[in-house]
């Protein structure tokens, strides 16, 4: 069966320091993968989604980026962190044929203070 | 620009109906899903409609009106643990390229 894991689960960083959160996924192959953000008490909000190594698409312009350095590895990451990049990141896969259903991980919580 | 509506917050008693209405407004429609999230967790996926209609799956129904650009979510016989945020989300393009477009999600709160 497939599995999504994603870390750290919770974070608290100061302003400018750097960012890196990590998601792998087990028990498939060429995934679509996804970063998404939630601030509190509001939706999801796409940042990037990959269909292949190497391949990112940016939905919002901002203070972050992302790498898929392997097929079934999606980082997201920043050089210098502001306090509005605080929320709920998750990440999540689909397959590539399936991108109504995604499975999600566990999220990571980000405090920038 | 692209949009999903719908309402904020719902209270229901245990037993009851619900049904949790989305409007959307996108640049491409291939498919409207339905997600549940519980307090502090993760999203999971509840259901999907690509096609006009309804879709059942256990307490859990919902439906699309393509020509309407509308669909909802219907819970019956509610119970304590349905108390989470629904997302009504639309996939706007096809193929390997397509990802979901999420809306500001619906708090249903069950009573007893």
């Amino acid at each position: 069966s497939q599995t999504i894991h994603q870390w750290p689960a919770t974070l608290v960083q100061p302003v400018g320091s750097p960012l890196s959160l990590e998601c792998t996924v087990e028990g498939t192959s060429n995934p679509n993968l996804y970063w998404y953000r939630q601030a509190a008490g509001r939706g999801l909000q796409l940042l990037f989604y990959s269909v292949g190594i190497g391949q990112i698409s940016s939905e919002v312009p901002q203070n972050l980026s992302a790498s898929r350095p392997q097929d079934r590895q999606f980082i997201l990451s920043s050089k210098k962190l502001l306090l509005s990049d605080s929320g709920f990141y998750l990440c999540a896969w689909s397959t590539s044929s399936g991108a109504n259903v995604l499975t999600f991980g566990a999220g990571s919580r980000l405090t920038v203070l | 620009g692209q949009s999903l509506e719908q309402p904020s917050e719902v209270t229901a008693v245990e037993g009851a109906i619900v049904q949790i209405n989305c409007t959307y407004q996108t640049s491409g429609f291939y498919g409207l899903s339905w997600y549940q999230q519980h307090d502090g967790g993760a999203p999971t996926f509840l259901s999907y409609n690509g096609l006009d209609g309804l879709e059942e799956t256990g307490r859990f129904s919902s439906f699309l009106s393509r020509s309407d650009s509308y669909g909802y979510l219907l819970l019956q016989e509610l119970q304590m643990k349905d108390s989470a945020s629904y997302f009504c989300a639309v996939r706007n393009r096809g193929g390997s390229q397509g990802n979901l477009i999420f809306g500001k999600g619906t708090k249903l709160s069950v009573k007893p």
